[in-house]
């Protein structure tokens, strides 16, 4: 099974500062197809996972675009250009090329200083 | 609007059953793949089953056996069949959306929750 992990597990952030978070998995997630199967969710404190970057660097409808994605093969990175106090919460990388196993990485938590 | 509404978590005692589901509105359940996906408390993301437009269905190791997944068509809605409870199992499970077009878990419900205890 493909294991997914994040680095750092959590970061805190001044307001307008950009942040970084590592995603690594130990296969190669680039398809056949052509696509990498590379995501990223964020969980705001009480609420649902919500979709932020699809196939590595496709914001997902609604996304900001301050947040970025960028990576290939087993090395992936999330990338905030300014934090915003509503960007608080775990993020997570999943993989998706290992179907029907979803796999996801452990979370990165993301405070505000 | 694409929305899910989880139903029938609650507390149960190790060894039980429950039925948990997933009501869908805006889109077809029978034309994505669905899983159900569980968080225990504190704890992170855990993939636990899918059932894919064609009828196949698979499951995590740590419920084989004992979890079941399903859909009914008419109702649009997703269920998990879970027997045999243990006290890991108590968690948070949310169902979510995976289309199939590369926007996995492109939608969660607000998720229910399951506490296995004496």
């Amino acid at each position: 099974d493909i294991v997914m992990t994040q680095t750092p597990l959590s970061l805190s952030v001044t307001p307008g500062q950009p942040a970084s978070i590592s995603c690594k998995s130990s296969q190669s997630l680039l398809h056949s197809d052509g696509k990498t199967y590379l995501y990223w969710y964020l969980q705001k404190p009480g609420q649902s996972p919500q979709l932020l970057i699809y196939e590595v660097s496709n914001r997902f409808s609604g996304v900001p675009d301050r947040f970025s994605g960028s990576g290939s093969g087993t090395d992936f990175t999330l990338k905030i250009s300014r934090v915003e106090a509503e960007d608080v919460g775990v993020y997570y990388c999943m993989q998706s090329i290992q179907l029907p196993l979803y796999t996801f990485g452990q979370g990165t938590k993301l405070e505000i200083k | 609007e694409v929305q899910l509404v989880e139903s029938g978590g609650g507390l149960i005692q190790p060894g039980g059953s429950l039925r948990l589901s997933c009501a869908a509105s805006g889109f077809t359940v029978s034309s994505n793949y669905m899983s159900w996906v569980r968080q225990a408390p504190g704890k992170g993301l855990e993939w636990v089953s899918v059932i894919y437009s064609g009828g196949s269905t698979y499951y995590a190791d740590s419920v084989k056996g004992r979890f079941t997944i399903s859909r009914d068509n008419s109702k649009n809605t997703l269920y998990l069949q879970m027997n045999s409870l243990r006290a890991e199992d108590t968690a948070v499970y949310y169902c979510a959306r995976d289309p199939g077009t590369g926007t996995a878990f492109d939608y969660w419900g607000q998720g229910t929750l399951v506490t296995v205890s004496s």
